[in-house]
Order: structure tokens, then C-alpha cells, then sequence
């Protein structure tokens, strides 16, 4: 089972590039998040769907887009790539609504380093 | 934002040792408490979903409790192993926003010989 697959697993990127993090699960999961991972820091929520064609803010949204056309797909964009986005960001999915109380699968990561 | 707190945030002990962390979060609007073992290089892996107060779930050497009217979760894991070793992480919903996870920093344990 693929699971939660996210590409590419690292970046090196300059000072306002722009590039787009893939994100794609087969579990038919309707809720996805995208989070990121800094050290001394838990995960943080950046952007999450309940399902195709929405989209809501997670804690740190700034400086990212998302959108959501299909069940399986989520990528997350960096608009103009800042020093400070530099991070492990984790793709997630998991069953929705609520109710139904699972847990989320998360993707292997993407290592982003920004120059 | 959701205050969600782990301690202690890391744990050294030797091979056979108990141990048990602890996860804080808001007694109020509570709907369910996840469990997460993350290992370095790996991506996080459920261990545990806790939905009611005085719940117990157990897997293998790992357990785990959870009060919800005073707003904390133990782990506790028995014999420990080396393969233990890893970040453990609790994550709180609440029911005002059941679709998003609060985390909290993590506890990491590291289990020698």
C-alpha cells in the first residue's frame, strides 16, 4: 500500500523561488493537511481540506497556498521561498468527518532548504 | 491556539526500564487524543486514539490513559527496548475544530543497552 506519498523528499531552493510540494494519498481520505516540522517546535498546522474544492488556514499559513481538485491530491505552494521557510514539511490524511475518530497517516517528509 | 504540553521533552533509559511520559492539554471541549510514534528518518505512526474519559488502550509493551476532566494522557511503556527509541507524540482535538490535530513538542526516548 502507497499510503500518504509526498515529492520530492528534499529541495534546496533560493531566496524567492517559487515551488510546489506534491502530496497524494490512495486511502479515498477525505481530510488532508499539510504540517511543519522545526526544531524545539511540535507540528505545525499550515493548510488543511476537508475535501475537494475547500480549503481552510491551519496556525502558520503565511507565505503557502494550497488547493484541492481531486480527492487524492493536496500540494502545497511557496509562493516567493523565504530563509525562514526552511523546514521538514509532512503531508497527512485520514478518514472524515468527524465521528469516525482515526487517526492521520502522514507522508515520509520533504527536507526544504531555502539559500 | 491550543496549548498542548509533553514532559519530560526527552527520556534516556536503560535497556528493561519502565517509563511513562506524560501529554497536557485543555480539559474543555474535548473530543479525542492521539498517540504518535516517530521514529528519526521516519514518518510519525499512530499508535492511539483516546476518545472517552478513563480510557486505557494497550499494544504490546505500550499503553496508555486518559483523564479527560483534569486534561492529561499518560504513555507508559513497559520492559523498554531499543527499538523504543523514538519521538513520542500526543495531539489533542477538540470539538470546536474536530478537523484539526493540535501536537504537542514531543517526548524522546532513547533506550541503551
Amino acid at each position: 500500500n502507497a499510503g500518504v506519498t509526498q515529492t520530492p523528499k528534499f529541495q534546496v531552493l533560493k531566496t524567492g523561488q517559487s515551488m510546489t510540494l506534491q502530496c497524494a494519498q490512495d486511502m479515498n481520505h477525505e481530510y488532508m493537511s499539510w504540517y511543519r516540522q522545526d526544531p524545539g517546535m511540535g507540528l505545525r498546522l499550515i493548510h488543511y481540506s476537508v475535501g475537494a474544492g475547500i480549503t481552510d488556514q491551519g496556525e502558520v499559513p503565511n507565505g503557502y497556498n494550497v488547493s484541492r481538485s481531486t480527492t487524492e491530491d493536496f500540494p502545497l505552494r511557496l509562493l516567493s521561498a523565504a530563509p525562514s521557510q526552511t523546514s521538514v514539511y509532512f503531508c497527512a490524511s485520514r478518514q472524515f468527518p468527524t465521528g469516525s475518530y482515526q487517526p492521520q497517516h502522514f507522508g515520509d517528509g520533504t527536507r526544504l532548504s531555502i539559500l | 491556539i491550543l496549548n498542548v504540553e509533553q514532559s519530560p521533552q526527552s527520556l534516556h533509559v536503560q535497556e528493561g526500564d519502565s517509563t511513562n511520559f506524560t501529554c497536557s492539554f485543555p480539559s474543555s471541549n474535548f473530543y479525542a487524543l492521539h498517540w504518535y510514534r516517530w521514529e528519526t528518518a521516519k514518518s510519525p505512526e499512530a499508535l492511539f486514539v483516546m476518545t472517552l474519559n478513563g480510557d486505557e488502550k494497550k499494544k504490546g509493551r505500550i499503553s496508555a490513559t486518559l483523564n479527560t476532566k483534569e486534561g492529561y494522557s499518560y504513555l507508559y511503556i513497559k520492559g523498554s527496548q531499543p527499538e523504543d527509541s523514538a519521538t513520542y507524540l500526543c495531539a489533542f482535538q477538540n470539538t470546536g475544530t474536530a478537523s484539526k490535530l493540535t501536537f504537542g513538542t514531543g517526548t524522546r526516548l532513547q533506550v541503551t543497552l
